[in-house]
């Protein structure tokens, strides 16, 4: 069965502080991986998709990294407005537009 | 619009009640989704629109859920005598492309007292 598992639950970081968060995955046949930020009150919104194990992306101070059996979103010298939930997903089904399953996220707070 | 909107933000029902759940997607976006996620948990997948076709209800947890989109581009969730273990942040998602995300609405925190 596909599934998505992310660690750690939480992570609390001093500022500045720099550290990984790591998504693994067990999906057949994997077509993408998703990074996605949640801010309390607010839905999922979407930082990067990483399509093959080598590649990688980056946003300010996020870089996402993939592997064939998981990702890593690193983040360097954090700041306290970085502090948030930040969920990894896959896409399941093969159609052009398929749903993707969301592990159950890291809990990122940054003390200043 | 510049975003996808859901409303009611917040909704508060009794046992047994009727609920309905608007999403109004980013104009254009083909694929419609609904997600429901539990506090401290990941969004879970309930259902998913192309244009007004339903080709996916199958996270939808009972036959009390329902999901409609009959002009392909507004979309309907509808709880039928809703019960406590319904209570969660309802979400909804467009996208016209997968490769660059989906966008997601703020969500309908619903709780059922």
């Amino acid at each position: 069965e596909d599934q998505v598992t992310q660690s750690p639950e939480a992570l609390r970081l001093q500022e500045g502080e720099s550290s990984s968060l790591n998504c693994s995955y067990t999906v057949s046949g994997l077509r993408g991986l998703f990074w996605y930020r949640q801010d309390p009150g607010k839905g999922p919104e979407f930082l990067f998709t990483l399509y093959s194990a080598g590649e990688e992306k980056e946003k300010e101070r996020l870089k996402a990294t993939l592997t064939k059996k998981e990702s890593f979103l690193h983040i360097t010298a954090p700041k306290p407005e970085d502090s948030a939930t930040y969920l990894c997903a896959v896409p399941k089904g093969n159609s052009s537009a398929s749903k993707i399953i969301f592990g159950s996220g890291t809990r990122l707070s940054i003390r200043p | 619009g510049a975003g996808v909107s859901q409303s009611p933000r917040y909704k508060v029902a009794k046992r047994g009640q009727d609920v309905a759940l608007r999403c109004d997607p980013i104009s254009g976006h083909v694929s419609l989704f609904w997600y429901q996620q539990a506090l401290g948990q990941g969004p879970e997948f309930l259902t998913y629109f192309q244009n007004e076709a339903q080709l996916d209800k199958s996270g939808l947890p009972s036959d009390r859920f329902f999901a409609e989109r009959p002009e392909g581009s507004v979309s309907t969730l509808k709880i039928q005598r809703t019960q406590q273990e319904d209570s969660a942040v309802y979400l909804c998602a467009s996208s016209y492309d997968w490769h660059n995300g989906y966008t997601f609405g703020s969500g309908t925190r619903l709780t059922v007292v």
